[in-house]
């Protein structure tokens, strides 16, 4: 089945600095990956995603990049502000007739430093 | 909100119980999937169910069963419960699991504590 690492696994940065979460997957057969916001003892909230056929995509101050050939997926989180400190999971999915649900990562817990 | 509710929202039983928690997903969505969020285990998926149908498993122990009923919510069962248990559990709901209907919206979850 598929397998998601996910680095690192705490993440302290100043209030206004960028923060970049990293993934792999090992799966080829993935074809979704999204990306959940957790604030403790609250559901996970999807932030963004991409489907394989996109390398980047951009909300605002939150990018994801992929790149299959290397199985990696990376979240990009520019002028971060309080309010982004929290649990981020990554996730890979095979939407194309896999026969899992959501393969998560462990988790990074993001600190914003005032 | 997520469109997604569950309920009860906590859960509090004895070791060797069963409970049932419940799931109704967003308005349209057919498919629906059970994750269990511990310490240890982090976010599992369990089990899905579209359209009424089981259509993929994970890591479900057989002491855990669920359904989707004709309305579309859905229930899962523990039964013979063990400390170990005591977890988060999630569900999620989607349109589809196709390309560009994978999107999964999580409900508020049930916080389960096993004494």
């Amino acid at each position: 089945g598929e397998n998601v690492e996910q680095h690192p696994s705490t993440l302290s940065v100043q209030e206004g600095d960028s923060a970049v979460i990293k993934c792999t997957y090992s799966d080829s057969a993935s074809n979704y990956f999204p990306w959940y916001k957790q604030e403790l003892g609250k559901r996970p909230q999807l932030i963004i995603d991409i489907r394989s056929n996109v390398g980047e995509k951009k909300d605002q101050r939150i990018a994801v990049t992929l790149n299959k050939t290397a199985k990696h997926f990376s979240l990009h989180i520019t002028e971060t502000q309080p309010e982004d400190s929290a649990v981020y999971f990554c996730a890979a999915f095979n939407s194309g007739g896999g026969a899992d649900g959501l393969t998560f990562g462990k988790g990074t817990h993001l600190i914003i430093q005032p | 909100d997520s469109g997604v509710t569950q309920t009860p929202k906590h859960l509090i039983t004895a070791t060797g119980q069963r409970v049932t928690l419940r799931c109704s997903p967003r308005s349209g969505d057919l498919s629906v999937y059970w994750y269990q969020q511990s310490l240890d285990q982090g976010l599992q998926f369990l089990i899905q169910y579209y359209n009424g149908e089981e259509r993929a498993k994970g890591n479900i122990l057989e002491r855990f069963s669920a359904q989707q009923f004709p309305d579309l919510h859905s229930e899962l069962n523990l039964s013979s419960l063990e400390l170990g248990d005591s977890a988060l559990y999630f569900c999620a709901s989607s349109p589809h699991r196709t390309s560009g209907q994978e999107t999964q919206y999580f409900g508020p979850g049930t916080r389960l504590l096993v004494l």
